[in-house]
């Protein structure tokens, strides 16, 4: 399985600002994915990160607050903008595995915002 | 639309089995996971099953599908006191390429 690293690996931050977190892989991958895990609550899909052209956003999610990069096939970036208490979740990564059949998560970001 | 639920708790006593249960409504998912998270870590993917299969077994692990009920379920045998996490299952319609939609999360507890 790929190994996925993300930075910061937690964070406290004050309402209003942004936080970018790095989502990198050790290998080459299509597909990568970007998650939030609410406290206590299950795992939404944000968006798909798509090289090359604008992430797909899924229904709730929007470009302005959730703007993602991807650069290459490695690499992801997901800032949360304009941050209010409500954005306090765990963030996390997942790329595809080989064969297109897995999904392999990153250690994900703890984000409190105050 | 597609709904993925588990039950929220289960206890079990070290050296018994654990049986966590499935249950989703897209009939139309290819693949269901089973995913564990430890305290404080990211998510870690346990094992897997494609939708033309009823079981599969790896390990302490035996995953059984029933497609006609929607029910999916993870038995760990032997369990043990590390095995104390919150294990999700997932569904997917074209595998790891694709979103994965994740059941509500069933907390395991392993006493001794």
């Amino acid at each position: 399985s790929a190994v996925i690293s993300q930075k910061p690996s937690r964070d406290i931050c004050q309402r209003g600002t942004s936080l970018t977190i790095q989502c990198q892989v050790d290998s080459q991958v299509t597909m990568m994915f970007w998650y939030r895990q609410q406290p206590g609550q299950s795992l939404t899909l944000i968006a798909t990160a798509n090289q090359g052209s604008e992430a797909t956003y899924e229904s709730g999610f929007v470009i302005d607050k959730f703007p993602i990069s991807r650069p290459n096939l490695t690499f992801s970036t997901l800032t949360v903008s304009n941050m209010s208490p409500e954005d306090s979740s765990i963030y996390l990564c997942s790329v595809e595995g080989v064969g297109q059949e897995t999904q392999y998560f990153g250690p994900g970001t703890r984000l409190l915002v105050l | 639309g597609e709904d993925v639920e588990q039950s929220l708790f289960l206890s079990v006593r070290e050296g018994d089995s654990s049986v966590i249960n499935c249950t989703y409504t897209d009939s139309s998912s290819t693949y269901l996971y089973w995913y564990k998270q430890e305290p404080g870590a990211g998510l870690q993917l346990l094992t897997y099953i494609f939708s033309n299969m009823d079981m599969k077994q790896d390990q302490r692990l035996t995953v059984l599908l029933n497609k006609k009920d929607k029910h999916l379920s993870l038995r760990i045998a032997d369990t043990q006191t590390g095995d104390s996490a919150i294990y999700f299952c997932a569904e997917s319609i074209t595998g790891g390429g694709n979103k994965l939609t994740f059941g509500t999360g069933t907390q395991l507890k392993v006493e001794l």
